[in-house]
């Protein structure tokens, strides 16, 4: 069964770091590719960026460029969003997806980051 | 940048049909995927590539592509399609787009 199980809620100030995490089990890891899905408080989804573990070819969506990255370590089949200063702005709930030619056909349970002072 | 719009909400009494569109330039030529998201849940993905169901989606619902229209089809509704859907396509512009989503209602 293809599972994709992302790490816990987190809280964070503004300023802080944080890496969010995303484990793929159930399938060939480095053989699809995984993206990152940000969803606002009330709002719909946007694409943040894509990467393919088996080679870590990454693609970022224009918004997000600059301001996440993205990474893999396929050794453990799991997948990376990191932030080096976080904003209240990035308060929402991210989702990781597998994706292939017929869309992103598998989802992580999400991951909801809340940035307050 | 590629853009795809979509109504805000639609509203459909039970039983019958409700049609949600997804417009997009020339979108008839790329491949539209669908998702349904239910309050508090994670996005399913419901049609891919223009018109096929994965295994376990209703065959109530459908898809269709041509020119600058993209449309999910849900016959037959029932309370449980109540969702947000979303549209998405794969532009080499962009790369990847999501619509800007649309509420079903279900009367």
């Amino acid at each position: 069964e293809v599972q994709l199980v992302q790490s816990g809620a987190e809280v964070k100030k503004p300023g802080e770091s944080l890496k969010i995490s995303c484990k793929g089990s159930g399938y060939s890891f480095t053989s699809y590719w995984i993206g990152w899905v940000r969803q606002m408080p009330g709002k719909g989804l946007e694409w943040m960026g894509i990467i393919y573990p088996g080679d870590s070819d990454t693609r970022y969506s224009p918004s997000f460029q600059g301001q996440v990255t993205i990474s893999a370590d396929k050794s453990i089949s799991t997948a990376y969003l990191q932030w080096s200063s976080l904003k209240a702005s990035d308060t929402a709930m991210y989702y990781c997806a597998r994706w292939g030619a017929d869309g992103f056909d598998y989802w992580g349970q999400g991951t909801l980051v809340t940035v307050s002072s | 940048s590629y853009e795809l719009t979509q109504p805000l909400s639609v509203s459909v009494a039970l039983g019958q049909t409700a049609r949600i569109t997804c417009g997009g330039n020339n979108i008839g030529s790329k491949n539209v995927h669908w998702y349904q998201q239910k309050p508090g849940q994670a996005p399913v993905l419901v049609i891919y590539r223009d018109s096929n169901r994965p295994s376990g989606i209703p065959e109530r619902f459908s898809g269709s592509n041509s020119g600058n229209t993209a449309t999910l089809t849900i016959s037959r509704a029932q309370a449980g399609d109540e969702a947000d859907y979303y549209c998405q396509v794969w532009d080499s512009s962009t790369p990847l787009v999501f619509g800007t989503g649309t509420k079903v209602t279900v009367l």
